[in-house]
């Protein structure tokens, strides 16, 4: 059964860094997502792509986060500059079309801003 | 917006008992229903959806129960068995881009 694949498990950084997480979709999918959890809390909505461009973008989704997908396959959510809130995991999630079909989830990668 | 709560934060169950997950949601225009397991550490793994255009849908020992009138969803597991044990998320599929909203998970602890 294909997966979605995300890198790095867990990234540790120190505040006012930058990180790049990295997501594999799996292929034919068209609809992303990222979703982060803080520990112990419910998984919350961050920012879901479409045909190279952002379709919808929380609150929490400011001017520090950005998407891409830079080589049409990879998917990366990039944290300008980290904040010790932003200590969560994060999520990749993709569908392979729009209405209701299921979104397959990504392990997640684990971000600890020190 | 979509709001979407769980009633119960932590169920516990024996062996082979059923289990009974409940969730409420709050639009009544909401059209697709989803549950997730999570294992410690892993990301949310699809159990069974259901549309709203049905009230009940069975998988391999889990069924899924909708009611659009009270807006409540529930999760039944039959014979729960340890590996059942996780975090049980019911999802709504919300807006043009279909993002999920997630409620607040209940922990299903099967002890022997």
């Amino acid at each position: 059964e294909p997966e979605v694949t995300q890198t790095p498990s867990h990234q540790v950084t120190q505040m006012g860094q930058e990180v790049i997480l990295r997501c594999v979709p799996i292929s034919n999918h068209l609809y992303f997502y990222w979703y982060r959890q803080i520990l112990g809390q419910k998984v919350e909505f961050l920012v879901s792509f479409y045909n190279n461009e952002i379709s919808e973008k929380s609150e929490i989704f400011d001017d520090q986060f950005s998407v891409e997908r830079p080589d049409g396959s990879n998917f990366t959510l990039k944290i300008r500059s980290t904040k010790l809130e932003d200590s969560a995991m994060y999520f990749c999630a993709n569908k392979r079309d729009r209405g209701p079909y299921e979104q397959y989830f990504g392990p997640g990668t684990r971000l600890t801003v020190t | 917006g979509e709001n979407v709560g769980l009633h119960l934060p932590t169920l516990s169950v024996q062996e082979g008992d059923n289990s009974i997950i409940n969730c409420a949601y709050s639009n009544s225009a909401s059209d697709y229903f989803i549950w997730y397991k999570q294992e410690s550490g892993k990301g949310p793994q699809f159990i069974i959806d259901i549309r709203s255009n049905m009230d009940k849908r069975q998988g391999q020992r889990v069924t899924v129960l909708l009611n659009k009138t009270v807006k409540h969803l529930s999760l039944q597991i039959a014979a729960t068995q340890p590996g059942d044990s996780a975090v049980y998320f019911c999802a709504v599929s919300v807006g043009y881009t279909d993002k999920l909203i997630f409620g607040t998970g209940t922990r299903l602890q099967v002890f022997p």
